[in-house]
């Protein structure tokens, strides 16, 4: 199974903060990396795919970048509704997993 | 836009068959294109994917529960389901159905979800 590992469970930050997110997987997955956000008793959201593509809909704050191994997920301008546990994911090859999830609270 | 939504027991006694459906509007669940997917999330904890089914009917399955678990699919309802055997305290979980591109760029990208479902395994 390849083993995808988020850098840091939790982080704390302020409105307006930059935030970057840091996944790495076990081994390359080439850019089959996407990211989720999840808020307390909601199903996750797919926020990019493909490691850099925003999903329709998405506040064009978010960005991802990297392939292979190493990802990031950047929130260029924290806004208070995106308080919440981010995820990425490996869709490269089954069984498709998760990393631990982040966690952005407010500082 | 198509939308998921899942059904079944919230309470399920150990050692029985966890059996949750997966309803799905505003798509055709045998058009093709997509795989349909059970994923599953223990309070607190991160996500951790079951299995998939095509429209085809083929599945995969995830190794750690492959012995126990089978998915189905119901074209005529439009509907997908899981089942989970032998159950135990460690299956309490909240399980999502997912549906997800099998071609194209966002290939293996969770695109829409379920709102999910608590199942309690205890007696």
């Amino acid at each position: 199974d390849i083993q995808m590992t988020q850098s840091s469970s939790s982080l704390s930050a302020s409105v307006g903060d930059r935030v970057i997110i840091t996944c790495r997987a076990s081994q390359s997955i080439s850019s089959y990396l996407n990211w989720y956000q999840q808020k307390p008793g909601k199903a996750p959201n797919l926020l990019i795919y493909a490691a850099s593509t925003l999903q329709s809909g998405v506040p064009s704050r978010f960005s991802g970048s990297g392939s292979g191994t190493d990802f990031t997920l950047t929130i260029s301008s924290l806004q208070p509704e995106d308080f919440a546990t981010y995820y990425c994911h490996q869709g490269y090859s089954p069984p498709w997993t998760f990393g631990q999830g982040t966690k952005v609270e407010i500082k | 836009q198509v939308q998921l939504q899942e059904s079944g027991p919230g309470l399920v006694k150990p050692s029985q068959t966890l059996s949750l459906t997966c309803a799905v509007s505003g798509g055709s669940i045998s058009s093709g294109g997509y795989s349909w997917s059970w994923i599953r999330q223990p309070a607190g904890k991160g996500l951790e994917w079951i299995g998939r089914i095509y429209a085809s009917g083929g599945s995969n399955y995830n190794p750690s529960l492959k012995s126990r678990v089978a998915i189905s699919l119901d074209t005529s309802k439009n509907q997908f389901s899981v089942k989970l055997s032998s159950v135990t305290a460690a299956d309490t979980a909240v399980y999502y159905c997912a549906r997800t591109p099998y071609s194209g760029p966002s290939y293996g990208a969770f695109d829409s979800w379920g709102q999910g479902t608590l199942v309690t395994v205890s007696s």
